[in-house]
């Protein structure tokens, strides 16, 4: 079976200081790895994404995230956290070793707050 | 490009009556998905589809039904609501198994 851990309920940081949201899965095969940001009332936007290759993705709005596979880590970062990314952010992932390849499984969320 | 479109946004039902969410997405997209997502649980999956006549069940499935019959429709139905039902449900669709989600706006369903 495969699994998402948003350890972090909420995270709250100043604007202009790094942001970090954290995300740990668990599958049996190799993972397939993304970030969604949902905004009040709105539905889930795609920020980024791990399939292969560089351990380091970068998404859009300036986010990034790394993947540590001995972790089995996928945390979400921005250098610079602004108001506006103030959101519900969603960890998801897919196991690409069995038959539901095409099924993901969502972290609970973490509420971001950037204060000002 | 419309993306993915649900109706109704809200609706009101009441214990035992039944009803169904559209979903239509204009990308060509072969993967289809519902979830509910209850406050601070995260999104679970209901029903999928990979493909026009292919449906399979996700976690979540018991009190819900879905068909397949176009590339671009996926409609849920809801059979002999329940106050258990009451919850956010989002389609959402992928262009393959590896592919991004694409979320519709959401349709929420109270039942009382």
């Amino acid at each position: 079976a495969q699994s998402v851990a948003q350890p972090e309920d909420q995270v709250n940081v100043a604007e202009g200081n790094p942001l970090t949201v954290k995300c740990t899965y668990s599958v049996s095969g190799n993972p397939y790895l993304f970030w969604y940001v949902q905004y009040p009332n709105r539905g889930l936007q795609f920020l980024l994404k791990y399939i292969t290759g560089d351990n380091l993705v970068k998404g859009s709005y300036g986010f990034e995230a790394e993947f540590n596979k001995s972790q089995t880590s996928f945390h979400l970062k921005k250098p610079s956290a602004l108001v506006s990314d103030s959101a519900l952010y969603f960890c998801a992932v897919r196991d690409m070793g069995n038959t539901n390849a095409g099924k993901s499984t969502f972290g609970d969320g973490t509420t971001l707050t950037v204060k000002p | 490009n419309a993306g993915v479109t649900q109706t109704p946004k809200f609706r009101i039902l009441k214990i035992g009556q039944s009803m169904t969410l559209q979903c239509t997405q204009d990308m060509n997209h072969n993967y289809m998905y519902w979830y509910r997502q209850d406050p601070g649980m995260g999104l679970k999956l209901i029903y999928y589809s990979v493909g026009a006549g292919i449906t399979d069940k996700g976690e979540v499935p018991n009190g819900y039904n879905v068909s397949r019959s176009t590339t671009e429709d996926f409609p849920l139905r809801l059979e002999l609501a329940a106050p258990s039902q009451t919850s956010v449900y989002f389609c959402a669709s992928s262009a393959g198994w590896d592919g991004e989600l694409f979320f519709g706006e959401g349709s929420r369903l109270t039942v009382l």
